[in-house]
């Protein structure tokens, strides 16, 4: 009865590859983000979405592309991967207008 | 843009002691404060939150107090247990905005020894 999960936990794939990342919320929310926390534990969003507005943090390459298939799942597609890519990302829910979050175990992902 | 800068990075007490992470904010018109708690391997997960109306929150061991002037925040955390030790992050929102606008410190690794 996880509220948010992620698979897979652990990733390790060589520089150039696509990699995707899933998630998915059975809270019933209706708003998902993607957050990046580097070597140094510093969180960051990357994406937020729900099922009228994709807002993009600025300062993510378009290599990273959110996917929702529907409400419950927000999946990141990550092309081109490279070195800097290493990092864990969080998968998070709240209800729209709810400041409150609550995040995935997060995905290890390191890059060769 | 909102700028949120937390101290200390790491902190040690012993086991019974308290302890107090703080936070300042440099846009004024921020709303929100959630603090997260970070144990290994997993996510954060909102443990106390404050809103710009408020200038104290308590909830058992911990409470949140928020000085809108100095634009501060501090978390304290009393009778700290062994299960405390994790890596704290606090966050603010900026006014009209969504969850997805937090914007963290850098995190304060708490531990606290028995």
């Amino acid at each position: 009865d996880t509220a948010v999960s992620q698979t897979p936990k652990y990733l390790v794939t060589q520089m150039g590859n696509d990699k995707s990342i899933k998630c998915e919320q059975n809270l019933g929310h209706d708003t998902m983000y993607w957050y990046k926390q580097d070597s140094k534990k510093f969180l960051k969003i990357m994406f937020s979405y729900n099922n009228k507005e994709l807002i993009i943090n600025e300062t993510v390459p378009n290599r990273f592309s959110p996917k929702s298939p529907d409400k419950a799942h927000l999946n990141l597609h990550i092309n081109s991967l490279e070195l800097g890519d290493s990092a864990v990302y969080f998968c998070a829910s709240s209800r729209t207008g709810d400041a409150e979050a609550f995040f995935g175990q997060g995905t290890r992902l390191t890059v060769v | 843009g909102e700028n949120v800068e937390q101290h200390p990075s790491t902190l040690s007490v012993q086991e019974g002691d308290s302890a107090v992470i703080k936070c300042t904010y440099s846009d004024s018109a921020s709303n929100y404060f959630p603090w997260y708690k970070q144990e290994l391997g997993k996510g954060p997960q909102l443990i106390i939150d404050i809103r710009s109306n408020v200038g104290e929150k308590k909830d058992q061991r911990i409470a949140v107090t928020l000085n809108k002037t100095a634009k501060h925040f501090s978390l304290h955390i009393t009778e700290t247990q062994p299960e405390d030790s994790a890596v704290y992050f606090c966050a603010a929102l900026p006014y009209g905005g969504s969850q997805g606008n937090l914007i963290f410190g850098k995190g304060t690794k708490l531990s606290v020894k028995p």
